[in-house]
This record gives structure tokens, sequence and C-alpha cells, in this order.
């Protein structure tokens, strides 16, 4: 089983550019989340879905679109990169809402931005 | 707002000694707590869970929590740790609205042989 995917594993960029974070599961899960990890922060939401067309803005949403036009996937994307976006993104995902079921979480992606 | 405090950032230990790694939340309401482990260049994993009921929960692997309400705490503990221990370990809280787990700011565990 793939469980939850995030492609690519590390990604460097130039300010200014825009590139996709793919995220994609296939446990046929409702709920799916991109964090985004930085040293001594633990892990900030960035948004999330609780089903497909449904998205909502996390913690730090800034700088970030989503959209969930299928179940199984799940893209970030970032419009215009800058170097406070340098982190690691872990997607997640959930067959319904915490706390009663577990979350998996991808393998993360590493993004520099510089 | 919620905030998950991890009071140790890193956690030097010797293998076969004990560890604690300290973790304070706060809440004004009921809490379900978690704590996660990371390995080195891998996700987070689910270690284990507090919902409701009893107030010490273990996993499968030597680890265990206590929830203690009065001290708004959940500290883990082990025993005896062994190198495959040496990760980073998460404590979060999870609030209804959104779905969303809160994490504290990690403790990285360093097991020396």
């Amino acid at each position: 089983n793939a469980g939850v995917t995030q492609t690519p594993k590390f990604q460097v960029l130039k300010t200014g550019q825009s590139m996709t974070l793919q995220c994609a599961q296939d446990m046929n899960h409702e709920y799916m989340s991109w964090y985004r990890q930085d040293p001594g922060m633990g892990l900030r939401l960035i948004h999330y879905s609780v089903g497909a067309g449904i998205t909502d803005q996390g913690e730090v949403p800034n700088g970030y679109n989503v959209s969930r036009s299928t179940t199984e996937d799940f893209p970030l994307r970032l419009l215009s990169a800058a170097p406070s976006q340098t982190s690691v993104y872990f997607c997640a995902s959930s067959y319904e809402g915490l706390p009663n079921t577990e979350a998996f979480f991808g393998q993360g992606t590493r993004l520099t931005v510089v | 707002a919620q905030s998950v405090t991890q009071l140790d950032s890193q956690v030097p230990v010797f293998e076969e000694a004990p560890v604690e790694l300290r973790c304070n939340y706060s809440s004004s309401v009921s809490v379900y707590l978690f704590w996660y482990v990371q390995y080195p260049n891998q996700g987070l994993q689910l270690l284990l869970k507090y919902l409701s009921g009893s107030t010490l929960v273990e996993s499968i692997n030597g680890f265990e929590a206590e929830f203690n309400k009065s001290q708004t705490s959940f500290h883990l503990r082990k025993p005896s740790v062994h190198i495959s221990d040496t990760a980073e370990y998460f404590c979060a809280v999870f609030r209804t609205a959104g779905n969303k787990l809160t994490f504290g700011g990690g403790t990285r565990v360093l097991v020396k042989p």
C-alpha cells in the first residue's frame, strides 16, 4: 500500500518562482491537510480539506493555494516563492475527523527558496 | 488559542537508561492529546494518544504517557531506551474545529551507546 505519497522529495526554487507540491493518498480518506515544519516550531497547519471540493485555511495560509478536485489528490501551490517559505512540507490524511482515526503523513518535501 | 510547549528541545540519553519528554498544553476545553515520532528523513507516525478513560496510555514499543488534567501535562516516558528510539518526538493537541492538530516544537532524542 502506498499510503500518502508526496512529490517531489526535494526542490530548490528561486525567489518569485511558482510551483506545486503534489500529495496523493490511496486510502479513500476524506480529510487531507498540509503542514510546514520549521525548527523549534513543530508543524503548523497551512490548509486542509474535509472532502472533494471543500478546502479551508489553517494557521499559516498566506502565499499558498490549494484545491481538492478529487478525493485522492490535494496539491499545494506556491504562487510566488519567498525565502520565508523554505521549510519541510508534510501532507497528511485521515479517514474521518480526528481524534477517532489516525492521521497518516507523507515523507515530506524539503523546499529551499534562494 | 491552544498552545503546546515541549520544554526540552534536545534530550541526550544513554542506551537502556530511562527518558522523559515533557509536554504542557493550554486549553480551556476538553482536549485530545497525541504523541508523534519522526525518525530521520521520514514523516510523522502516531506513537500514542489520549482520548478519554484511563489517564495512562501505552504504545506497543514501550512508551507511555500520562494525562494530568490539573497540571495540563502529557509527559512521555520510556523506562529503558534503545538506539532505535533516536528520533524527534512531537506532542500535539487536537481541537474539533477544523480537524486541527496543534503541535509542540518537538524534542530531539539522541540515544548514545
